[in-house]
């Protein structure tokens, strides 16, 4: 079983507040993404990693960061939330031996009001 | 532009029967394309996966069609069971793995 945690599972805010999503991983990956999903739409991917200090945009316009100083953690930022970035993130990891599979973590569910 | 279109969005299935969803793609430098399933409150995980140097592959009552010329695949979950309620996405990606784009997902409901 993958080991990828992602907090808090739930938030709910006001708009104008700064909020991190943490994710952690125990497997040692080298590749992390942070994916968006809205109900009944595609995974969007909008921040990867490739290793420590690699941080990349993804194919979604997205106003939050992300940092990767260690290779377990991948903690995403919106430095000020606004409803419309009210959406699910799911944190991910991929093995070094590129054997395709994605580990996902549980989701971060963010609503602000 | 969506990479990858998925049908249908949702899918009610009596226990025991034939599920099928399908994927369509464009881009022709896809060379990887695996489901994963996810059940409420978790993150999707790898139901099965197949490369274009196949026709089909099969694991279980899981299986992948996949038909090259037409960029098409689909999933078949034969003998569906009730456990087997979950949303589905197909994934597309290129040889290094890194970038995965995924359908729009089809919530599969198996009645029982």
């Amino acid at each position: 079983e993958a080991d990828i945690y992602q907090t808090p599972r739930y938030l709910v805010i006001g708009t104008g507040k700064k909020i991190t999503l943490e994710c952690s991983q125990t497997m040692g990956h080298d590749k992390m993404y942070w994916y968006q999903q809205d109900p009944g739409m595609e995974l969007h991917l909008i921040h990867y990693s490739y290793g420590v200090n690699s941080t990349e945009k993804g194919d979604l316009s997205s106003e939050s960061t992300v940092s990767r100083i260690r290779t377990e953690h991948f903690p995403l930022t919106l430095e000020s939330a606004r409803p419309s970035h009210t959406s699910q993130y799911l944190c991910a990891s991929s093995p070094p031996l590129n054997t395709g599979e994605l580990f996902f973590g549980e989701g971060s569910r963010l609503t602000v009001l | 532009q969506q990479q990858v279109k998925q049908s249908p969005q949702s899918l009610i299935v009596q226990k025991g029967g034939i599920s099928i969803i399908n994927c369509a793609y464009e881009n022709t430098a896809f060379d990887y394309f695996p489901w994963y399933q996810q059940f409420p409150g978790k993150g999707p995980a790898l139901l099965i996966a197949i490369r274009p140097d196949v026709s089909e592959k099969k694991e279980g009552r899981f299986t992948i069609s996949f038909n090259k010329s037409a960029k098409q695949f689909s999933l078949h979950i034969m003998d569906s069971q009730p456990g087997d309620s979950a949303t589905y996405f197909c994934a597309a990606s290129m040889g290094n793995f890194n970038k995965f784009y995924f359908g729009s997902g089809t919530k599969l409901n198996v009645k029982p």
